[in-house]
Formats: structure tokens, C-alpha cells, sequence
């Protein structure tokens, strides 16, 4: 079955370490992106790529690195310098021009 | 920049009920994507329209793009509790490029 993978589900952290979320797709798509959603906020753009070994910042990248060795994978990794790391992390991937597919979510608390 | 804002921001009807959502942007709409998300999962595409005018349906749930391609209109006819959940529109950001802006959603329940 085809379709974008995000591990863990729920994942726990302590204040001042990082933490890497990884999103995994098999779709041949490529272009992916990385959202993070907050309540009430909708969807915000944290990072995107639209080919291997490139990519860009979104609106909110600050506190935030990601990494496109592989068409498949995108981790993005949630450093200690991002103030509110607590939040829902979405990653799609799309064929250029058309719509994207969302992985089932990440969702870290940092304590 | 491109905002989307969505009316309501929340939405209670009764089983069987129709309802309508709406999309409104500040900016000419070059593709606008209609989403589903069920809390704490991911997002479902419903459809995309493009053209002013344009009409889409997938089961019960119809959406149409304004001649203007300023406002989109989601529209659930005879809502079933399978339909509860929050939508959100998305909008290209620009004539060719990537990014997806989208609306802080709808969230909508369905009473029994």
C-alpha cells in the first residue's frame, strides 16, 4: 500500500534536547513538507522540498533543521532552540502542482 | 500575503441536516483544496478546484469555486455522523509553486 508514514505517534521530551520525527513516503512523490498545527492556528509551514538535497524554509523554520537525502524520507528535527516545540507535527508529500497527502501525525509534548 | 478565512469556525447540526462551510480569500484563488481531519489524525483530501465556477462532488459533500476564484463553498448534504470532524481549505500560494496556504479550519458536529 502506498502512502506516508510518521513515527512515532506520540513522543515525549525533556526541555533542552533535541528531538527528530521522521516521515517516511513511498508514493514516488517529490516534493514534501513538514506543517506543524497548533489549536485554533490551522497549518503552519515549517519546511518544504521539492527535490532531493534542496530545500526551503516555510513561515516558521526557526528552531527548526530538516534533511532530504533520500526522495523518501524528510526528518525533521525539533532543536532545543525552538521556544513552543509542543504541537502537532503533519507531513505531506505531493507530485509538483497538485495536492498534497498527510502522514497520520506526530504529536510531541516537551516538558 | 495570501489569507484564507473560513466561516464558521464551528458548526453543531442535527443528523440529516444539510450545512455549508465557507472559504474566502484575500487574493485571487489559482487552486483551492478542500481537506478533512478526524482530531489527532492526519489530513483526508476531499477535492481541488481550479477553474472559476467549477463544481466538484464526491458522495454527499459538494464544493464550488466563485467566477471570481475569491470564495469556495463546501456543502454536505444530509450529514451523517461519519461526516464530524474539522475542514480545512488550502490555497496555492502563488500561480506555480508549491506551497499550500491554508484556513484555520471548520470544526463540525454532527448531533444523533
Amino acid at each position: 500500500d502506498g502512502g506516508i508514514t510518521q513515527s512515532p505517534k506520540y513522543l515525549f521530551r525533556k526541555e533542552g534536547q533535541n528531538v527528530t520525527l521522521s516521515c517516511e513516503q513511498n508514493l514516488n512523490h517529490d516534493a514534501m513538507y513538514w506543517y506543524r498545527q497548533d489549536p485554533g492556528q490551522g497549518l503552519r509551514l515549517i519546511y518544504y522540498s521539492q527535490i532531493v538535497n534542496d530545500f526551503q524554509k516555510g513561515d516558521i523554520a526557526e528552531g527548526y533543521s530538516v534533511s532530504r537525502e533520500k526522495k523518501e524520507s524528510f526528518p525533521l528535527t525539533v532543536t532545543s532552540a525552538q521556544k513552543n516545540p509542543t504541537a502537532f507535527y503533519l507531513c505531506a508529500s505531493s507530485i509538483s502542482g497538485y495536492e498534497q497527502y498527510f502522514g497520520p501525525g506526530t504529536r510531541l509534548t516537551v516538558t | 500575503s495570501q489569507e484564507l478565512e473560513q466561516s464558521p469556525q464551528s458548526l453543531i447540526v442535527q443528523e440529516g441536516k444539510n450545512l455549508t462551510i465557507n472559504c474566502t480569500s484575500s487574493k485571487t484563488l489559482y487552486g483551492l483544496y478542500w481537506y478533512k481531519q478526524k482530531y489527532g489524525e492526519g489530513l483526508i483530501f476531499l477535492m481541488m478546484l481550479q477553474k472559476g465556477g467549477e463544481e466538484k462532488s464526491h458522495e454527499k459533500i459538494t464544493a464550488k469555486l466563485d467566477e471570481k476564484k475569491q470564495q469556495s463553498s463546501l456543502h454536505i448534504t444530509a450529514s451523517q455522523p461519519s461526516h464530524a470532524g474539522i475542514y480545512l481549505c488550502g490555497a496555492d500560494a502563488q500561480v506555480i509553486n508549491d506551497k499550500i496556504i491554508f484556513g484555520k479550519g471548520t470544526r463540525l458536529h454532527i448531533l444523533p
